[in-house]
Protein backbone atom coordinates (compact mmCIF):
# COMPACT_ATOMS: atom_id res chain seq x y z
CA UNK A 1 0.00 0.00 0.00
CA UNK A 2 1.21 3.54 -0.99
CA UNK A 3 0.93 5.85 1.79
CA UNK A 4 1.64 9.18 -0.07
CA UNK A 5 1.28 9.08 -3.87
CA UNK A 6 2.54 11.36 -6.42
CA UNK A 7 1.54 12.25 -10.05
CA UNK A 8 3.48 11.98 -12.30
CA UNK A 9 7.09 10.57 -11.51
CA UNK A 10 9.11 12.78 -14.35
CA UNK A 11 7.06 15.70 -16.29
CA UNK A 12 9.25 17.28 -18.69
CA UNK A 13 8.20 20.66 -19.87
CA UNK A 14 9.31 23.68 -22.11
CA UNK A 15 9.07 27.19 -20.39
CA UNK A 16 5.83 28.95 -20.35
CA UNK A 17 3.38 26.04 -20.12
CA UNK A 18 1.45 25.23 -16.86
CA UNK A 19 1.19 22.36 -15.04
CA UNK A 20 -0.26 20.54 -11.99
CA UNK A 21 1.09 17.46 -9.67
CA UNK A 22 -1.00 16.34 -7.65
CA UNK A 23 -0.23 14.12 -4.21
CA UNK A 24 -2.33 11.65 -2.33
CA UNK A 25 -2.38 10.52 1.12
CA UNK A 26 -3.94 7.40 2.79
CA UNK A 27 -2.32 7.83 6.14
CA UNK A 28 -5.51 9.48 7.66
CA UNK A 29 -2.93 12.66 8.13
CA UNK A 30 -4.42 16.40 8.48
CA UNK A 31 -1.40 18.07 7.28
CA UNK A 32 0.32 17.59 4.23
CA UNK A 33 3.36 19.71 2.59
CA UNK A 34 5.37 20.37 -0.59
CA UNK A 35 8.76 20.39 -0.65
CA UNK A 36 11.38 21.37 -3.23
CA UNK A 37 14.89 19.90 -3.74
CA UNK A 38 17.22 21.69 -6.10
CA UNK A 39 19.67 20.38 -7.97
CA UNK A 40 22.07 20.14 -4.79
CA UNK A 41 20.13 18.46 -2.45
CA UNK A 42 18.36 21.02 -0.75
CA UNK A 43 15.23 20.25 0.90
CA UNK A 44 12.94 23.48 1.34
CA UNK A 45 9.39 23.75 2.37
CA UNK A 46 7.19 25.57 0.37
CA UNK A 47 3.67 25.14 1.54
CA UNK A 48 1.73 23.73 4.50
CA UNK A 49 -2.05 22.65 4.50
CA UNK A 50 -3.89 21.84 7.50
CA UNK A 51 -7.34 20.51 7.21
CA UNK A 52 -7.31 21.82 3.73
CA UNK A 53 -6.23 25.30 4.95
CA UNK A 54 -2.80 26.62 3.77
CA UNK A 55 -1.19 27.39 6.88
CA UNK A 56 2.48 27.68 5.74
CA UNK A 57 3.53 29.51 2.72
CA UNK A 58 7.74 30.34 2.10
CA UNK A 59 7.75 32.94 0.19
CA UNK A 60 7.36 30.92 -3.00
CA UNK A 61 6.25 32.89 -6.15
CA UNK A 62 2.53 33.50 -7.19
CA UNK A 63 3.11 30.98 -10.29
CA UNK A 64 2.90 28.18 -8.12
CA UNK A 65 -0.77 27.64 -6.54
CA UNK A 66 -1.54 24.28 -4.28
CA UNK A 67 -5.14 23.64 -3.70
CA UNK A 68 -6.40 20.70 -1.34
CA UNK A 69 -10.14 19.74 -2.34
CA UNK A 70 -9.66 17.48 0.80
CA UNK A 71 -7.31 16.54 3.34
CA UNK A 72 -6.16 13.57 1.47
CA UNK A 73 -4.75 15.13 -1.14
CA UNK A 74 -2.74 18.11 -2.11
CA UNK A 75 -2.21 19.41 -5.45
CA UNK A 76 0.24 21.47 -6.91
CA UNK A 77 -0.20 23.77 -10.11
CA UNK A 78 3.08 26.03 -11.22
CA UNK A 79 1.64 29.12 -14.15
CA UNK A 80 4.51 30.16 -16.64
CA UNK A 81 7.25 27.42 -15.77
CA UNK A 82 10.83 28.97 -15.83
CA UNK A 83 13.97 27.68 -16.50
CA UNK A 84 14.83 27.88 -12.54
CA UNK A 85 11.38 25.30 -11.55
CA UNK A 86 13.34 22.62 -12.70
CA UNK A 87 13.72 20.42 -9.56
CA UNK A 88 11.97 17.43 -7.60
CA UNK A 89 9.06 18.30 -5.72
CA UNK A 90 8.29 16.25 -3.11
CA UNK A 91 4.65 15.92 -1.74
CA UNK A 92 4.52 14.94 2.46
CA UNK A 93 2.00 14.52 4.85
CA UNK A 94 2.06 13.83 8.92
CA UNK A 95 -0.72 13.62 11.84
CA UNK A 96 -1.09 17.54 13.30
CA UNK A 97 0.78 20.75 12.42
CA UNK A 98 3.64 20.78 14.74
CA UNK A 99 5.07 17.10 14.24
CA UNK A 100 8.68 16.87 12.36
CA UNK A 101 7.64 13.47 11.66
CA UNK A 102 6.59 13.47 8.09
CA UNK A 103 6.31 11.07 5.44
CA UNK A 104 7.28 11.85 2.12
CA UNK A 105 6.03 11.12 -1.50
CA UNK A 106 8.63 9.30 -4.10
CA UNK A 107 8.96 13.08 -5.43
CA UNK A 108 8.02 14.28 -9.27
CA UNK A 109 11.15 15.31 -11.18
CA UNK A 110 10.75 18.61 -13.19
CA UNK A 111 12.47 19.58 -15.83
CA UNK A 112 11.65 22.91 -18.00
CA UNK A 113 13.59 22.89 -21.26
CA UNK B 1 16.82 32.60 8.66
CA UNK B 2 17.55 29.48 10.32
CA UNK B 3 20.17 27.22 8.92
CA UNK B 4 21.27 24.04 9.75
CA UNK B 5 25.10 23.11 9.24
CA UNK B 6 25.60 19.70 8.69
CA UNK B 7 28.69 17.96 8.35
CA UNK B 8 30.90 15.89 6.59
CA UNK B 9 29.05 16.72 3.23
CA UNK B 10 30.25 13.64 2.04
CA UNK B 11 31.79 9.99 3.54
CA UNK B 12 33.45 7.53 1.70
CA UNK B 13 33.67 4.14 3.70
CA UNK B 14 34.76 0.64 4.00
CA UNK B 15 31.53 -1.92 4.88
CA UNK B 16 32.10 -2.80 8.53
CA UNK B 17 32.99 0.81 9.48
CA UNK B 18 31.11 3.32 11.72
CA UNK B 19 29.87 6.19 10.71
CA UNK B 20 29.38 9.76 12.75
CA UNK B 21 27.78 12.91 11.10
CA UNK B 22 26.58 16.12 13.29
CA UNK B 23 24.04 19.01 11.97
CA UNK B 24 25.11 22.16 14.60
CA UNK B 25 22.71 25.69 14.35
CA UNK B 26 23.21 28.98 16.19
CA UNK B 27 19.04 28.68 17.15
CA UNK B 28 17.63 26.61 19.62
CA UNK B 29 15.66 23.68 18.45
CA UNK B 30 12.84 21.39 20.55
CA UNK B 31 13.05 18.60 17.58
CA UNK B 32 15.87 17.04 16.26
CA UNK B 33 15.23 13.96 13.47
CA UNK B 34 17.52 12.25 11.63
CA UNK B 35 16.40 11.48 7.90
CA UNK B 36 17.15 9.00 5.34
CA UNK B 37 17.27 10.02 1.15
CA UNK B 38 18.03 6.66 -1.35
CA UNK B 39 18.25 7.31 -4.96
CA UNK B 40 15.39 8.18 -6.52
CA UNK B 41 13.08 8.25 -3.45
CA UNK B 42 12.00 10.78 -0.85
CA UNK B 43 13.16 10.98 2.57
CA UNK B 44 12.53 8.40 5.12
CA UNK B 45 12.37 9.40 8.81
CA UNK B 46 15.13 7.46 10.38
CA UNK B 47 15.03 8.66 14.06
CA UNK B 48 13.30 11.64 16.36
CA UNK B 49 14.43 13.28 19.26
CA UNK B 50 12.01 15.11 22.09
CA UNK B 51 14.20 16.26 24.86
CA UNK B 52 17.49 17.85 25.69
CA UNK B 53 20.17 15.31 26.38
CA UNK B 54 17.91 12.74 24.52
CA UNK B 55 20.08 9.31 23.15
CA UNK B 56 17.71 6.91 21.10
CA UNK B 57 18.37 4.10 19.03
CA UNK B 58 17.42 2.30 15.90
CA UNK B 59 18.87 -1.14 15.02
CA UNK B 60 22.63 0.47 14.26
CA UNK B 61 21.64 3.66 14.31
CA UNK B 62 22.24 5.94 17.72
CA UNK B 63 21.14 9.49 17.50
CA UNK B 64 21.54 12.32 20.22
CA UNK B 65 19.62 15.42 20.86
CA UNK B 66 22.50 17.87 21.61
CA UNK B 67 22.39 19.27 25.51
CA UNK B 68 22.06 22.66 24.39
CA UNK B 69 19.26 21.92 21.97
CA UNK B 70 21.60 23.61 19.06
CA UNK B 71 23.06 20.22 18.00
CA UNK B 72 22.61 16.50 17.39
CA UNK B 73 24.57 13.39 16.21
CA UNK B 74 23.83 10.25 13.84
CA UNK B 75 26.19 7.18 14.56
CA UNK B 76 25.68 4.08 12.45
CA UNK B 77 27.83 1.21 13.73
CA UNK B 78 29.18 -1.90 11.24
CA UNK B 79 27.28 -0.01 8.18
CA UNK B 80 26.24 -2.03 5.43
CA UNK B 81 25.98 -1.27 1.53
CA UNK B 82 22.56 -0.91 1.64
CA UNK B 83 23.15 2.01 4.15
CA UNK B 84 24.17 4.31 0.74
CA UNK B 85 22.35 7.12 0.53
CA UNK B 86 21.91 10.62 1.79
CA UNK B 87 21.63 11.95 5.12
CA UNK B 88 19.77 14.73 6.66
CA UNK B 89 19.32 15.92 9.63
CA UNK B 90 15.98 18.12 10.47
CA UNK B 91 14.85 20.45 13.31
CA UNK B 92 11.92 22.06 14.44
CA UNK B 93 11.99 25.58 16.07
CA UNK B 94 9.15 24.90 18.27
CA UNK B 95 5.63 23.48 17.97
CA UNK B 96 2.86 24.73 15.88
CA UNK B 97 3.30 26.55 12.61
CA UNK B 98 6.84 26.42 12.26
CA UNK B 99 8.29 24.67 9.05
CA UNK B 100 11.40 21.62 9.28
CA UNK B 101 14.22 22.88 8.47
CA UNK B 102 16.64 20.48 6.71
CA UNK B 103 20.37 20.62 6.73
CA UNK B 104 22.36 20.47 3.57
CA UNK B 105 22.87 16.59 3.59
CA UNK B 106 25.44 14.14 3.95
CA UNK B 107 25.96 11.27 1.20
CA UNK B 108 27.01 8.65 2.67
CA UNK B 109 29.17 5.64 0.09
CA UNK B 110 30.30 2.45 1.38
CA UNK B 111 32.78 0.24 -0.21
CA UNK B 112 32.13 -3.11 -0.18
Amino acid sequence: DTAVSQTPKYLVTQMGNDKSIKCEQNLGHDTMYWYKQDSKKFLKIMFSYNNKELIINETVPNRFSPKSPDKAHLNLHINSLELGDSAVYFCASSHGTGSGEQFFGPGTRLTVL
Amino acid sequence: GQQLNQSPQSMFIQEGEDVSMNCTSSSIFNTWLWYKQDPGEGPVLLIALYKAGELTSNGRLTAQFGITRKDSFLNISASIPSDVGIYFCAALRRSGNTPLVFGKGTRLSVIA
